[in-house]
């Protein structure tokens, strides 16, 4: 079973740029959530998508935004790229409508993908 | 505001030793408490999770405490190994039944390394 995946996993950027990075989940998995991961932060959830519509929203600038696809797929975008934004952008998916902790509702995560701005 | 403070940062353990990683929150909405393990140039992976109407749960050699009174839980590797070596965070999120764990509220993570 394919799991989570993200594309590309390493790209460089400058300062004002623009980047789009993607996500396919897992099979069968409507939910996409993406957090971003740096060493002084931690993982900090950015936005949840499920049936192409955003469902929850963490505390970012509006440069961050984010679209789901009919097939699920899963696409985030930064504008004007700063240097603070330099991370590990995480994707994960998860199986709706199941309850907390039943197992089938397992948030999992993808490798990452890793964006520098110079 | 960091709603899950997760201690000590790093942690250092000989083989065989046990390894001790603490989590403490406020929120009362939190009603499950994973635990995901994360090695270098992978994403987190889940490892263990408990709901606060048990106090423990264990699989294989990983235990998680749940302390609901203090709003704190923990996590135990017993006979740690050098393959646990791995930045572990803890995690929270609150009750929302039907909805998914797409947000969760993450610790800041403990870099573990266990000499061999």
């Amino acid at each position: 079973k394919a799991g989570v995946t993200q594309t590309p996993r390493y790209l460089i950027k400058t300062r004002g740029q623009q980047v789009t990075l993607s996500c396919s989940p897992i099979s069968g998995h409507r939910s996409v959530s993406w957090y971003q991961q740096t060493p002084g932060q931690g993982l900090q959830f950015l936005f949840e998508y499920f049936s192409e519509t955003q469902r929850n929203k963490g505390n970012f600038p509006g440069r961050f935004s984010g679209r789901q696809f009919s097939n699920s797929r899963s696409e985030m975008n930064v504008s004007t790229l700063e240097l603070g934004d330099s991370a590990l952008y995480l994707c994960a998916s998860s199986r709706e409508g199941q309850p907390h902790g039943s197992g089938a509702n397992v948030l999992t995560f993808g490798a990452g993908s890793r964006l520098t701005v110079l | 505001q960091q709603q899950v403070k997760q201690s000590p940062q790093s942690l250092i353990v000989q083989k065989g030793g046990i390894s001790i990683i603490n989590c403490a929150y406020e929120n009362t909405a939190f009603d499950y408490f994973p635990w995901y393990q994360q090695f270098p140039g992978k994403g987190p992976a889940l490892l263990i999770a408990i709901r606060p109407d048990v106090s423990e749960k264990k699989e294989g050699r990983f235990t998680i405490s749940f302390n609901k009174s203090a709003k704190q839980f923990s996590l135990h590797i017993m006979d740690s190994q050098p393959g646990d070596s791995a930045t572990y965070f803890c995690a929270a999120t609150p009750a929302d039944r039907g909805s998914t764990l797409g947000r969760l509220y993450f610790g800041r993570g403990t870099q573990l390394t266990v000499w061999p």
